[in-house]
């Protein structure tokens, strides 16, 4: 099983600043199939990120994915009120065929 | 527009039997893989199942082997999730989702909750 390790867990910064998400994979992961996920309390997850590095529909430019192998990052270029959220990575492809990462909680500074 | 509608949840006690239920509509839902998603009170998102378009392939979590059943009706644009045997440990808000690379979209969720 392909273990998803985000880091940090907390992450605690102020609006207009920039964030920079964590995902190390404990096993290679295919490019094509890692995603990110942002949730808010009491919302279901919403894609934000496929295939690494390309942005889902109608999510805003400051949001960017970037990585290979077993790192992958996802960078908020700059923070705004309404992306204070949880994050999750998330992997295709191994047996079991999906994991997600444990969440990282991006707070008001 | 696109959209996924779960029901079926509620209190169930140990040992017990649910049928969630998802409708979809707004895309053709018999192109695309459908999963389950679940997520416990104050969790992380866990996978819980996945079906092909045609349901000739099925995954599940190593979890809920031989206790939940996934299905889907394409002529009614359905996707359901039969959990037998449920435990305390299977209380969550169970999400349906379609597989496009990535999980998108996602339904409102539907709350299990498993006690006695």
């Amino acid at each position: 099983e392909i273990v998803l390790t985000q880091s940090p867990g907390t992450l605690s910064l102020s609006p207009g600043e920039g964030a920079t998400l964590s995902c190390r994979a404990s096993q290679r992961v295919s490019s094509s199939y890692l995603a990110w996920y942002q949730q808010k309390p009491g919302q279901a997850p919403r894609l934000l990120i496929y295939g690494a590095s390309s942005r889902a529909t109608g999510i805003p430019d400051r949001f960017s994915g970037s990585g290979s192998g077993t790192d992958f990052t996802l960078t908020i270029s700059r923070l705004e009120s309404e992306d204070f959220a949880v994050y999750y990575c998330q992997q295709y492809g191994s047996s079991p065929p999906v994991t997600f990462g444990g969440g990282t909680k991006v707070e008001i500074k | 527009q696109v959209q996924l509608v779960e029901s079926g949840g509620g209190l169930v006690k140990p040992g017990g039997s649910l049928r969630l239920s998802c409708a979809a509509s707004g895309f053709t839902f018999s192109d695309y893989y459908m999963s389950w998603i679940r997520q416990a009170p104050g969790k992380g998102l866990e996978w819980v199942s996945s079906i092909s378009s045609s349901d000739s392939t099925i995954y599940y979590v190593d979890s809920v082997k031989g206790r939940f059943t996934i299905s889907r009706d394409n002529t009614k644009n359905s996707l359901y999730l039969q959990m037998n045997s449920l435990r305390a440990e299977d209380t969550a808000v169970y999400y349906c989702a379609t597989w496009t690379g990535g999980f998108d979209p996602w339904g409102q969720g539907t709350l299990v909750t498993v006690s006695s």
